[in-house]
């Protein structure tokens, strides 16, 4: 167990729907980070979040949006999902900015049919 | 364009052998290097991480080095095991958190 919580661990929806990812952080870590990884794919920066506000963006889809709590943890939010959005949804987090490294969660299956 | 670029892209080796991985690198600037093991279906582990200034790191039986010359690592397994079986990935930083270039890894399988 990494400290890295993300649920739900499968999802299976129609195109067209949205759903939302959750992700709680190492306990101490004020960073969230958010990774897809699509099949054979290396992983794709999209998004980061330190201590609620958001600090870096990366290819992340006007579709897609997220945010971070005051408790910490974070949602990755998904809409008019496409077939191509079927992928690994990894949440990271760190103490600061993540020099040092992150520690990922086990990811959120994605499938979208 | 910064890249990272991983060989050999797949490996299979005997229980107990040695084996070698490769990464190349074109980021810029450059702040450090990582090495992240990822087991099917779950999340990055790191192994390793190294500054401009490393040029080898250990975690037990896994040896990173770095060439910060040449822009090459490698990552040396002594003695695999079965549990090695997963995916390598090296991973560049610029030192933000946006612009990690990840390599699309090196698949290794450790068979008896």
């Amino acid at each position: 167990d990494s400290g890295v919580t993300q649920t739900p661990k499968h999802l299976i929806t129609a195109t067209g729907q949205r759903v939302t990812l959750r992700c709680s952080p190492r306990s101490g870590d004020l960073s969230v980070y958010w990774y897809q990884q699509s099949l054979d794919q290396g992983l794709q920066f999209l998004i980061q979040y330190y201590n609620g506000e958001e600090r870096a963006k990366g290819n992340i889809l006007e579709r897609f949006s997220a945010q971070q709590f005051p408790d910490l943890h974070s949602e990755l939010n998904l809409s008019s999902l496409e077939l191509g959005d079927s992928a690994l949804y990894f949440c990271a987090s760190s103490e600061g900015q993540g020099y040092y490294g992150y520690t990922f969660g086990s990811g959120t299956r994605l499938t979208v049919v | 364009k910064n890249q990272v670029e991983q060989s050999p892209q797949s490996l299979i080796i005997l229980e107990g052998k040695n084996c070698t991985l490769q990464c190349n690198y074109t980021v810029s600037p450059f702040s450090n290097l990582r090495w992240y093991k990822q087991d099917t279906g779950r999340g990055p582990v790191s192994l390793t991480i190294m500054t401009f200034s490393e040029n080898t790191k250990s975690n037990g039986r896994y040896t990173a080095t770095l060439d910060a010359d040449t822009k090459q690592s490698s990552l040396h397994i002594t003695a695999s095991q079965l549990s090695d079986s997963a995916s390598y990935i090296c991973v560049v930083s610029d030192g933000t958190a946006s612009k990690l270039t990840f390599g699309t890894g090196t698949r290794l399988q450790v068979t008896l």
